[in-house]
């Protein structure tokens, strides 16, 4: 598929528990943002990649949130000990460059019991 | 503090009726401003783009006009459709020199929902 393809699409998990969300961003894309939806919310923006170094990482809520993209490709967005308000949609999404069109994956849905 | 205000939260109309869905805003300073459609269930879709420069733009029945000077925009839908119901999003980008460059601010949305 050439669309932005994001891993898993459900994930449920227990309080205290560590999880790994993964992104693929379309091939070439270098700009790759993560974002959080909440029920009933707008997004809200947690970090931005270009390339491998994360440029914008001030939306990230606290030190349990991390997000790496090491070969600038497929970025990991990494929650330690989780918390039942982590419970949202996690979107991911790439550009071609900074300030071009976003393309959006269908999100992974984090539930935490 | 960056925000994007939208108004209404939901709204129903019948299938083939006109409807405006507003967006306010405070990022400063502006970049562009986007509107997206989601679908439930999937990711957000975009449907215009303006930069401070532009007023009006349109995408088939979609019609989305700027007021840099007012920080305002609205989404006109012509000829409501059923695949039209979804959340329609209200999205800002800030320019250089502010603290929101390179971050989008959204706002939470209107439920638009379309009836036959």
């Amino acid at each position: 598929g050439a669309g932005v393809s994001q891993t898993p699409s459900n994930k449920v998990t227990e309080k205290g528990k560590y999880v790994e969300l993964r992104c693929d961003p379309i091939s070439g894309h270098t700009a790759l943002y993560w974002y959080r939806q909440s029920l009933g919310q707008g997004p809200e923006f947690l970090i931005y990649f270009q390339g491998t170094g994360a440029a914008d990482d001030s939306g990230l809520p606290n030190d349990r949130f991390f997000a790496v993209r090491p070969e600038g490709s497929v970025s990991t967005l990494k929650i330690q000990r989780t918390e039942r308000g982590d419970s949202a949609v996690y979107l991911c999404a790439s550009s071609l460059v900074r300030g071009h069109i976003k393309y959006f994956g269908a999100g992974t849905r984090l539930s935490v019991l | 503090k960056n925000q994007v205000e939208q108004s209404p939260q939901s709204l129903i109309i019948l299938e083939g009726k006109n409807c405006t869905l507003q967006c306010n805003y405070t990022v400063s300073p502006f970049s562009n401003l986007r509107w997206y459609k989601q679908d439930t269930g999937r990711g957000p879709v975009s449907l215009t783009i303006m930069t401070f420069s532009e007023n009006t733009k349109s995408n088939g029945r979609y019609t989305a006009t700027l007021d840099a000077d007012t920080k305002q925009s609205s989404l006109h839908i012509t000829a409501s459709q059923l695949s039209d119901s979804a959340s329609y999003i209200c999205v800002v980008s800030g320019r250089a020199g502010g603290t929101s460059y390179g971050k989008l601010t959204f706002g939470q949305g209107t439920i638009l929902t379309v009836h036959p």
